[in-house]
């Protein structure tokens, strides 16, 4: 069975902090894609980033990263400077190698005071 | 704008009734999925549609079915609502399986009243 768990439901910041949104995983599969989305006020997901089970380099785009641990079966998100346009809910998703089924975590809830 | 266009953005109806939700995916993806998004259940999956043939269901209910057309674009049909239905329904698309992600539409609020 597949689980992605993100433990914080809500994390409240203050502008030009930096923030941690963590995502951990439990797949037997050992080809497996993850996955980012973001869900501002308006309601739309959008997509932020894929990574496959291959590929533990971690990424920068701008003032987000992604580090990825195989080690320790997680894929967390860092905001670096957050701002309060990041303010939106947060989701982690895994995807099976060979599997239709994707498994999104509860999502986090960032909230970005100025 | 997503490429990934539902239709109604906002639905009130009363329990018993049916609705349909529309979904054209995002032009070149053969995929679209169905999620379900409550407050207390989180995102869900429902089902999706592989050019045109059912590929993989999730939570779907038997008062729930859906279908892709030719054309690619699907509908979900609601039927027999309850008030426990009311929330935000997703349509996605993607390329293949959904291993380079997906793309979401902006969704329908269903309020059943």
């Amino acid at each position: 069975a597949q689980k992605v768990t993100q433990a914080q439901t809500e994390i409240s910041v203050v502008e030009k902090e930096d923030v941690t949104l963590d995502c951990v995983y439990e797949t037997r599969d050992t080809t497996y894609y993850l996955f980012w989305y973001k869900q501002p006020p308006s309601g739309e997901l959008v997509f932020l980033i894929r990574r496959n089970s291959f590929d533990e380099q971690n990424e920068i785009s701008g003032r987000y990263s992604w580090n990825f641990q195989k080690s320790t079966s997680s894929f967390n998100f860092t905001i670096t400077a957050s701002q309060v346009v990041d303010s939106a809910v947060y989701f982690c998703a895994l995807l099976p190698g060979g599997s239709y089924i994707p498994t999104f975590g509860r999502g986090t809830s960032l909230i970005v005071h100025p | 704008d997503s490429g990934v266009t539902q239709t109604p953005k906002h639905l009130i109806t009363a329990t018993g009734q049916r609705v349909t939700l529309r979904c054209s995916p995002r032009s070149g993806d053969l995929s679209v999925y169905w999620y379900q998004q409550s407050l207390d259940q989180g995102l869900q999956f429902l089902i999706q549609y592989y050019n045109g043939e059912e590929r993989a269901k999730g939570n779907i209910l038997e008062r729930f079915s859906a279908q892709q057309f030719p054309d690619l674009h699907s509908e979900l049909n609601l039927s027999s609502l309850e008030l426990g239905d009311s929330a935000l329904y997703f349509c996605a698309s993607s390329v293949g399986q959904g291993e380079y992600g997906y793309t979401f539409g902006s969704g329908t609020r269903l309020t059943v009243v």
